[in-house]
């Protein structure tokens, strides 16, 4: 069964860091693309950024290009979204997702999410 | 950037009804278009990959259809357990997502 749990969601202050993990299983991780969404409280779904499987490719959405960094570790089966320099339009659930190819396509399971609030 | 705009924003309907949610796209995604459910405080659930195939597990009321930049959402008999905001997602040329339809009891 497929499993993805994120961690390291908190209470941060503009302009501070935080690292965003996601322990997968029941897959093959490293044959599988893995991507970050997240999800303002009451708005819609946003594609933040996404990582091949051999993290030879990465992708940001144009809101968060030069803030955050995705990375992975496959021999951990570990995704992470290294945010920095954080806004209050930052604050959302951030949902891990795992991608149905190595280079990326849909997100066939998603992860429960983890709050990230940006308030002084 | 291509961008999706999903239609209608809202929909309230009877259980048993056939519904059908819109997604446009900007320019052309041929078929890579996926179908999201989201019921509030979960995690996004996928039901239609590659525009019209059946994730499995979801029921076969659930069908998607469309290419190039119109598609279409169905739900031939909406159940209790249907109401939920459905969201569009492109994956042509990075990720993109619809606005979100939220499907009401009337």
């Amino acid at each position: 069964e497929v499993q993805l749990l994120e961690s390291g969601g908190a209470l941060v202050q503009p302009g501070g860091s935080l690292r965003l993990s996601c322990a997968a299983s029941g897959f093959t991780f490293i044959n599988y693309a893995m991507s970050w969404v997240r999800q303002a409280p009451g708005k819609g779904l946003e594609w933040v950024s996404a990582v091949s499987g051999n993290s030879g490719a990465t992708y940001y959405a144009d809101s968060v290009k030069g803030r955050f960094s995705i990375s992975r570790d496959n021999s951990r089966n570990t995704l992470y979204l290294q945010l920095n320099s954080l806004r209050a339009e930052d604050t959302a659930v951030y949902y891990c997702a795992k991608c149905r190819m190595l280079t990326g396509y849909d997100f066939d399971y998603w992860g429960q999410g983890t709050l990230v609030t940006v308030s002084s | 950037d291509i961008q999706m705009t999903q239609s209608p924003s809202t929909l309230s309907a009877y259980v048993g009804d056939r519904v059908t949610i819109s997604c446009r796209a900007s320019q052309s995604i041929s078929t890579w278009l996926a179908w999201y459910q989201q019921k509030p405080g979960k995690a996004p659930k996928l039901l239609i990959y590659k525009a019209s195939n059946l994730e499995s597990g979801v029921p076969s009321r659930f069908s998607g259809s469309g290419s190039g930049t119109e598609f279409t959402l169905t739900i031939s008999s909406l159940q209790p357990d249907d109401f939920a905001t459905y969201y569009c997602l492109q994956y042509s040329n990075y990720w993109t997502f619809g606005q979100g339809t939220k499907v009401e009891i009337k």
